[in-house]
């Protein structure tokens, strides 16, 4: 069975501090690994992915990939109200297959 | 430039029959995939299409099925609906088959099954 797990939370970061989302997937056919950003009511949007062992930065998101412990995170630095929503960590098989894990929802207080 | 768009927005259906979504990628993009969202949950993958062929099916029953258009337009169809089936379809269009490309996601049609 293919599954991304990630703890639902609700986790609530102050603005300004460091957040940290986790996740964990079974297979490891898994090849690539997706973080999206949903807004209450709105589509999912992609923020980064990654495929190679290691930490891949953008801006102020970090992702961090350890095919060993089968475990992606997406650090995010300085974070702000606006960074407020649910993040879905999603993992792909073999480009014909993408499963999402059911989301960390995200809150930062002013 | 415009996104990708869906329709309808909203759908209301009862047990038993039968619903048809539709979705258009953004120009120039070749391939749909469909995905299903239950509240509270991440998207399920269903269907995805590539220049008119199916390249990926997840784990979803007979009763789904879908197409592409010449057009790179796409339909997903749901035949026999259950109460089950009452969720936000999500289509997602990319440059490519591989998932390595970004997924631009349409706003969704929300179905209600009673």
């Amino acid at each position: 069975q293919k599954e991304v797990e990630q703890n639902s939370g609700p986790l609530s970061v102050p603005e300004g501090a460091i957040a940290s989302l986790n996740c964990t997937y079974s297979d490891r056919g898994s090849q690539s690994f997706f973080w999206y950003r949903q807004y209450s009511g709105k589509s999912p949007e992609l923020i980064m992915f990654i495929y190679s062992n290691g930490d891949k930065e953008d801006g102020r998101f970090t992702a961090q990939l350890n095919k060993a412990s089968q475990y992606v995170s997406l650090l995010i630095r300085d974070s702000q109200p606006s960074d407020s929503a649910t993040y879905l960590c999603a993992a792909s098989y073999n480009n014909n297959d993408m499963r999402f894990g059911a989301g960390t929802r995200l809150t930062v207080k002013p | 430039d415009a996104g990708v768009t869906q329709s309808p927005t909203h759908l209301i259906k009862t047990r038993g029959q039968h619903v048809t979504l539709r979705c258009s990628p953004i120009s120039g993009h070749k391939s749909v995939s469909w995905y299903q969202q239950v509240l509270g949950q991440g998207p399920q993958f269903i269907f995805q299409y590539y220049e008119k062929e199916e390249r990926g099916r997840g784990n979803f029953p007979d009763r789904f099925s879908a197409r592409q258009f010449p057009n790179y337009s796409s339909e997903l169809n749901v035949n026999a609906l259950l109460l089950g089936d009452s969720a936000l379809y999500l289509c997602a269009s990319s440059l490519d088959w591989a998932f390595t490309n970004e997924q631009f996601f349409g706003p969704g049609t929300r179905l209600t099954v009673l």
